[in-house]
């Protein structure tokens, strides 16, 4: 079993709507769980910063932990064109500075106008 | 808004060749990384680094990699012999302490 689950997609949805993104893991010492958005050939740009179980709510972005199922989600609301790009889930378990992320594939997202 | 900035944006070189990629973390961070990305493929964790030491590496950096920090403000990842497979986009990161993890907009390398 992979550490970190993501469906690649691609997703296409129209403008405006309710996106929903998510990741599964494994391996139950994780805490910290992250969004990152890439465009084509560019750095992770971060998203959302999640601590342990709950939610967050940034704008039009909303990041889910259920550490229980082990299960992380991201909603996006009223998507944007401009919001096309791949999606990666990351999340990390040691503590301290110098703990290494695991990524998922990353879910490539489409909005069309 | 501070950034972690890399360069070069692209570099060819020939199969064999030492490369250097540099890196100028956001300054007042604490820890830093280097991240690859294969084309299409998951983003793998190379290297972290803290105090002026490697404190973990995957399985990837081999003895053909190394890190250092020569001075207050650079970071930077040498391949001692590029091979084919080490084609790939390099990112580096640097992050406070526990917290959110910044990227740079990478180096593409590419090993002919």
């Amino acid at each position: 079993q992979k550490e970190v689950e993501q469906d690649p997609g691609p997703l296409s949805v129209p403008e405006g709507a309710i996106v929903s993104l998510n990741c599964t893991y494994s391996n139950s010492a994780f805490q910290y769980f992250m969004w990152y958005r890439q465009y084509s050939r560019k750095g992770p740009e971060l998203l959302m910063y999640t601590y342990s179980s709950g939610n967050k709510e940034d704008g039009r972005f909303t990041a889910q932990v259920d550490k229980s199922s082990k299960y992380i989600s991201l909603f996006i609301r009223d998507s944007q064109p401009s919001d096309s790009a791949t999606y990666l889930c990351a999340m990390s378990g040691l503590s301290g500075g110098y703990n290494k992320l695991i990524f998922g594939a990353g879910t490539r997202l489409a909005v069309h106008p | 808004e501070p950034e972690v900035t890399q360069t070069p944006s692209h570099q060819v070189t020939q199969m064999g060749q030492e490369v250097i990629l540099r890196c100028v973390p956001i300054s007042n961070h604490l820890y830093f990384y280097w991240y690859r990305q294969i084309l299409g493929q998951k983003v793998e964790f190379l290297v972290s680094f803290y105090n002026n030491e490697i404190s973990e590496k995957s399985e990837i950096f081999d003895d053909q990699f190394s890190v250092e920090r020569p001075d207050g403000s650079n970071f930077t990842l040498k391949i001692r012999s590029t091979k084919l497979e080490d084609s790939a986009m390099y990112f580096c990161a640097s992050r406070v302490n526990t917290g959110e993890l910044f990227f740079g907009e990478g180096s593409r390398l590419t090993v002919l």
